[in-house]
């Protein structure tokens, strides 16, 4: 019964390479969501997908960041020329209900263990 | 614009007292609130909910308590132990925002023997 799964826990990439991250949600799980956290801060939202469906990207910021949840395969966070300042350790969570399943009850969030990426 | 607000960065009890850690929020429209706890290096570990429709949610040792008036929420940890030394994240979701966790800061709390 495996939790939910982020690789690779460390990523480390100089100024202006790609980095990807992955993650798998938790079994029977079709939402994800991804955070950020910065050093001496809490979590941020970046991220709202379910299959397929980028639902809400609020909190994305608006250039050298996407995210993709696809059919088959693991959701997947891609930056684009990366800076310093990208550097954080980045949270996946997933939850079994969500806006568009039309539920009422609340969904709690499974959170992965969260990549670090490091920018030299 | 942090709408969730843990003011205290730190809390020290003592091993069999309760600990009791606080948050603030700002958005009237949260309808939803989450404890989370998180050690170093792990992702975070969902505790204990509470919808805006209670007051009071309890799951063995933890208590959550949510003031809608004063928009302010507490988790209560009787008795404390030592393996509850971790930071404690508060969040909090609105259905119209499909359920996006607003994270305060944390409180790192250190259960003493």
């Amino acid at each position: 019964n495996a939790g939910v799964m982020q690789n690779p826990r460390h990523l480390v990439r100089r100024r202006g390479q790609e980095a990807r991250l992955r993650c798998s949600p938790m079994k029977g799980h079709s939402h994800v969501y991804w955070y950020r956290q910065l050093p001496e801060e809490g979590l941020k939202f970046m991220v709202y997908l379910q299959k397929e469906n980028i639902i809400d990207e609020s909190g994305m910021p608006k250039e050298r960041f996407s995210a993709e949840f696809p059919k088959e395969g693991p959701s997947i966070l891609r930056i684009q020329q990366v800076v310093r300042g990208d550097s954080a350790a980045y949270f996946c969570a997933s939850s079994k209900n969500g806006l568009l399943a039309g539920q009422s009850s609340y969904n709690e969030q499974f959170f992965g263990p969260g990549t670090r990426l490091t920018v030299l | 614009d942090q709408q969730v607000k843990q003011n205290s960065p730190s809390l020290s009890v003592q091993e069999g007292r309760i600990s009791i850690l606080n948050c603030d929020y700002t958005n009237s429209m949260f309808d939803y609130f989450l404890w989370y706890k998180k050690y170093p290096a792990e992702g975070p570990t969902f505790l204990i909910s509470i919808s805006s429709i209670k007051d009071k949610n309890e799951d063995g040792r933890f208590t959550v308590f949510l003031n809608k008036s004063a928009k302010h929420l507490s988790l209560h940890i009787v008795p404390s132990q030592p393996g509850d030394s971790a930071v404690y994240f508060c969040a909090a979701s609105a259905f119209s925002s499909g359920y996006a966790l607003n994270f305060g800061k944390g409180t790192s709390l250190l259960v003493t023997p």
